[in-house]
Order: structure tokens, then sequence, then C-alpha cells
């Protein structure tokens, strides 16, 4: 099945703690992308890669890494998470430009 | 940058009709348009990438004027089925994107 898959669904962490966000495609998308969802802010991209090695900031990348040593993964890491941080992320792949994106399920992050 | 949205909420009778509008401040390169139900993931309905673009999506349609920097987004004979919030993601420069802070829709029997 064609899918994004984001792990963990789930996170509560402390503050300060490093994690990453696992992010895989099956479709063999070249372009992917991260977003936060935020009540009444909508959904926020905080980098984007057009491929493999080629990544870039979005609107609200602070406190945010990301990379693309392959094609399928794009992980999302979070150095030293801070509590404003807590929101909702989401993965999404297209196949190039000017096609829809197709979104993971998301990760519900907590950071106390 | 971020495109506006109008209504922030609709509510509805099944088989009535609904229209959402995205603006922009600026030129805009395309437009998508995306469901999203709560709790789950947002679902991409359909993308404009010309001024004056129309498409359509079973009941669903959406059209695109360049000139006024805006799209809109229609719902003809709404089904329960359509209930969920719906988003316009803008893109400005290729691949850099900004949503909409989204539209609640809720159609009762």
């Amino acid at each position: 099945e064609a899918q994004v898959t984001q792990n963990p669904r789930y996170l509560i962490t402390v503050t300060g703690k490093k994690l990453t966000v696992t992010c895989s495609q099956n479709m063999n998308h070249e372009y992917m992308s991260w977003y936060r969802q935020d009540p009444g802010l909508g959904l926020r991209q905080i980098y984007y890669s057009m491929n493999v090695e080629v990544t870039d900031k979005g609107d609200v990348p602070e406190g945010y890494k990301v990379s693309r040593k392959e094609k399928r993964n794009f992980p999302l890491i979070l150095e030293s998470p801070s509590p404003n941080q807590t929101s909702l992320y989401f993965c999404a792949s297209s196949i190039r430009g000017n096609y829809g994106y197709t979104f993971g399920s998301g990760t519900r992050l907590t950071v106390v | 940058q971020q495109p506006v949205q109008s209504p922030q909420a609709v509510i509805l009778r099944e088989g009535e009709d609904a229209v959402i509008n995205c603006s922009s401040s600026k030129a805009l390169y395309s437009v998508h348009w995306y469901r999203q139900k709560h709790g789950e993931a947002p679902v991409f309905l359909m993308i404009l990438l010309k001024g004056g673009e129309q498409k359509g999506h079973d009941k669903i349609s959406a059209s695109f004027n360049e000139k006024k920097q805006q799209s809109s987004l229609y719902l003809t004979a709404s089904q329960l089925s359509y209930s969920g919030t719906y988003f316009c993601g803008i893109e400005y420069n290729f691949n850099k994107f900004y949503f909409g802070s989204g539209t609640k829709l809720n159609v009762k029997p």
C-alpha cells in the first residue's frame, strides 16, 4: 500500500532531551516536507526537501533539523526540545512539483 | 504570507451548497486544496496551476483567479461525508508552502 509512515504516533518528552521523528515513504517521491499543526494556526511548513541531499527551510524552521540521505526517508530532529514545540507534526511527500501531497498519520509531541 | 480563508466555519444541511474562499496578498504559483477529518491527516483534493483554471472532483470543484490572487472551493449538494476542515495551500516559490488556517465544515442530516 502506498503510504507515508511516521513514527512514533505519540511522544511525551522532557525539555532538552534530543529526539527524532522518523518519516518514510514507499512511493519513490522526490519531494518531502514537514509541517506542524497548532490550533488556530493551520499547518505551517518547517522544512522541505526536493531530492536527496537537497533541503531548505520552510516558514518555522527554528529549533528543528532535517536530513535527506535516502530518497525514502526524511527524519525530523529536535536537538533540544522546548515546550513551545508541543504540537501535532505531519510529514508529507509528493512525486514532484505541481502534484498534491500525501500526508503521514501524524505525530503528537508533548514537551514538558 | 499565510493565505486568508473565509469563512472560518460553515454549518450546512445535507444537499446544500457551500463556497470556501482563499485569498493571497501576493502573486501565486499554485493553489492546493485539502480536507482533514478530526484526528486524521489532511487528504489532497485538487491542485490548480493556471489562472482561471477550474477543476472538479465529484461534486467538489475549485477555481483559481490569478488576477485577484484568490481561489474558491465549491461544494455542491453536500453530503455528510463532506464534514471536516478544508485548507487551501499556496505556493509562492517552488515547493515553499503556506496553508490557510482552515474552514470547518459541518454537514448535518
